[in-house]
């Protein structure tokens, strides 16, 4: 079955303590993106990867950090966590660069106290 | 920079009615347009898309109208039913030689009423 998971799908912590929400897909796709939603905002790129080795910073890069060392997975490091990065996050990914972004992980609600 | 508007950022219809949603972007570049439906509780889901060589796309109750001049795209959902009740939100794909962003609007929340 085609699909993006993340992991995990909950988590609370507290302020400056590391952590990696991972995202991996089965799909091949090149192109993979990581998202916060939060209330009245929509959906806001944090960052970006066109392929293994090659990644961009979003909208909102600020407080983290990414690697494509494998196309399949495409982790999100926030190495000092702080409350105003508490949110809901979202992986997603598409084949190539020309199409949209066509699946999206279920979601990791982060709350960081 | 870029930037996505939308509205209305609520909008609710009697089902049966027809629902339009409109957002506009700002950078002329952009050539691909996807929408998603958000449940509550869920992930988004590509609902249409179109690229900017075409004016309009229909899927069945679903249709949306590109306007390149205007910079500006909607989606219409036509015979609403309450399972369509959701938040939508479109978004724009900004492609340039040094960088390929998705910018998201901020959603617009339909409430169907049966």
């Amino acid at each position: 079955e085609a699909q993006v998971t993340q992991n995990p799908r909950y988590l609370i912590t507290v302020t400056g303590k590391k952590l990696t929400v991972t995202c991996s897909q089965n799909m091949n796709h090149e192109y993979m993106s990581w998202y916060r939603q939060d209330p009245g905002l929509g959906l806001r790129q944090i960052y970006y990867s066109m392929n293994v080795e090659v990644t961009d910073k979003g909208d909102v890069p600020e407080g983290y950090k990414v690697s494509r060392k494998e196309k399949r997975n495409f982790p999100l490091i926030l190495e000092s966590p702080s409350p105003n990065q508490t949110s809901l996050y979202f992986c997603a990914s598409s084949l190539s660069t020309s199409g949209g972004l066509q699946y999206f992980g279920p979601g990791t609600r982060l709350l960081v106290l | 920079g870029e930037n996505v508007e939308q509205h209305p950022s609520t909008l609710s219809v009697q089902e049966g009615d027809s629902a339009v949603i409109k957002c506009t972007y700002s950078d002329s570049a952009s050539n691909y347009f996807p929408w998603y439906k958000q449940e509550l509780g869920k992930r988004p889901q590509l609902i249409i898309d179109i690229r900017s060589n075409v004016g309009e796309k229909k899927d069945q109750r679903i249709a949306v109208t590109l306007n390149k001049t205007a910079k500006h795209f909607s989606l219409h959902i036509t015979e609403t039913q309450p399972e369509d009740s959701a938040v939508y939100f479109c978004a724009a794909r900004f492609m340039k030689t040094s960088y390929d962003k998705v910018i998201f609007g901020p959603g617009t929340s339909l409430s169907v009423i049966p």
